[in-house]
């Protein structure tokens, strides 16, 4: 499968436990988005790497969410002492610097529920 | 940030009727504009994309549509089938700045009824 994968599909944990997700791009493309989506709701930006360089950050994200992508491959979002409103799909999509045409190709994303 | 309107949220139509889906946004130097379909429990996909120098594109059933004066683009699809069915998102990069993060609308449910 050569598209965006994500790992786990879904989650579970207790309130204040840390959770994290992997996410592995398409192989050739430099960047990588992290998004959130509740439901009912559009994707919402968290994140995004160019290669191994964290660009920008959500206002949104908090100090509890941690993102890395330490060789410009892969990609790990922490969620350390979760909330239940952190209760969401997780999803990464990665895309190839194209200029102004930026496909993102989702990943199937990382269903989490904090009970 | 981009300021970015999805209209309507829901839209309920008859297998074979026509479709059509409006975003408007807020940036007058954007100049991509996607619209991704998202089914049921699955991944968004890119369905059809147009730039600020093309005023429609077309790809069989699926049209995208754009004004630039009045910064709004729009989805039409036509001879609708139960396939259809799902949530559609438009989403807006910033047209200046260092960054290439999209903007998405907050989505369309679209229910194709056979």
């Amino acid at each position: 499968d050569t598209g965006v994968s994500q790992d786990p599909r879904h989650k579970i944990t207790k309130r204040g436990q840390n959770v994290t997700f992997r996410c592995d791009p398409i192989s050739e493309h430099n960047r990588l988005y992290w998004y959130r989506q509740t439901l009912g709701q559009g994707p919402e930006f968290l994140t995004y790497f160019q290669n191994e360089a964290q660009l920008e950050k959500s206002r949104l994200l908090s100090d509890r969410f941690s993102a890395e992508r330490p060789k410009g491959s892969f990609s790990t979002l922490e969620i350390q002492r979760t909330e239940q409103g952190d209760s969401a799909m997780y999803l990464c999509a990665s895309s190839q610097d194209r200029g102004i045409d930026e496909k993102l190709f989702f990943g199937s994303g990382t269903q989490l529920s904090v009970l | 940030g981009e300021n970015v309107e999805q209209h309507p949220s829901t839209l309920s139509v008859q297998e074979g009727d026509s479709a059509v889906i409006k975003c408007t946004y807020s940036d007058s130097a954007s100049n991509y504009f996607p619209w991704y379909k998202q089914e049921l429990g699955k991944r968004p996909q890119l369905i059809i994309d147009i730039r600020s120098n093309v005023g429609e594109k077309k790809d069989q059933r699926i049209a995208v549509t754009l004004n630039k004066t009045a910064k709004h683009f729009s989805l039409h699809i036509t001879e609708t089938q139960p396939e259809d069915s799902a949530v559609y998102f438009c989403a807006v990069p910033p047209g200046r700045g260092g960054s290439y993060i999209p903007t998405f609308g907050r989505g369309t449910s679209l229910i194709v009824h056979p």
